[in-house]
């Protein structure tokens, strides 16, 4: 199937700072990309998704940029607090016989310290 | 409230045997999904299904299966489970599409020996 490249495994950084998390994707088709963080023995939860048709969305301190022409896009999280501490997830969207689906990375393990 | 619940939470089975997990929701969503998580490989999709009496494979099919009789359940059965099954299974649900958002149950463990 189509791959979807999450970069990197794990990030550690100091409480305060930015974290960065970069994805590629290959199916041209592919129109919605969604971050999904995922605390120690819990389920993924969505925290901010993106369509094609858009460059960059914020959510106070998270935002995405998408580039379809390189086809990569990435999650920025700024000033990072330690319950920021999680499995982060990206995913795009790709066709299917029957519609879509989503296709995941393989996740960044995020650490911030205090 | 809506939602999407799993069962059984945790489960040990022994290989060979069947083993169904369920999933069921209640925000009346046609799509359905279930993944398979594994340390070094996120969420893998094993089958999913757009509504009532459809269903179609995923990345990891095999050794699966899944039917749709109704829009709130989607049970996955292994036929005849594996070690290299004992995993983290996750169901998920949207509304419309795969391009739409989709809402993860708590999970199952299970653990084949």
């Amino acid at each position: 199937g189509e791959n979807v490249e999450q970069h990197p495994s794990t990030l550690s950084v100091q409480e305060g700072d930015s974290a960065v998390i970069k994805c590629t994707y290959s199916d041209s088709a592919s129109n919605y990309f969604p971050w999904y963080k995922q605390e120690l023995g819990k389920r993924p939860q969505l925290i901010i998704d993106i369509r094609s048709n858009v460059g960059e969305k914020k959510d106070q301190r998270i935002a995405v940029t998408l580039n379809k022409t390189a086809k990569h896009f990435s999650l920025h999280i700024t000033e990072t607090q330690p319950e920021d501490s999680a499995v982060y997830f990206c995913a795009a969207s790709l066709m299917t016989n029957s519609g879509y689906a989503l296709n995941f990375g393989k996740g960044t393990s995020l650490l911030v310290t205090p | 409230d809506a939602e999407i619940t799993q069962s059984p939470r945790h489960k040990i089975t022994e290989t060979g045997r069947q083993v169904t997990l369920a999933c069921h929701q209640t925000w009346n969503h046609n799509n359905m999904f279930w993944y398979r998580q594994d340390l070094g490989h996120g969420l893998r999709l094993i089958h999913y299904s757009y509504g009532v009496q459809d269903t179609n494979k995923g990345e990891v099919s095999d050794g699966y299966s899944v039917s749709r009789s109704n829009t709130e359940d989607l049970p996955l059965t292994l036929e005849s489970a594996a070690s290299s099954q004992t995993s983290v299974y996750f169901c998920a649900s949207s509304l419309t599409s795969g391009s739409d958002t989709q809402y993860f149950g708590p999970g199952t463990r299970l653990t084949v020996l």
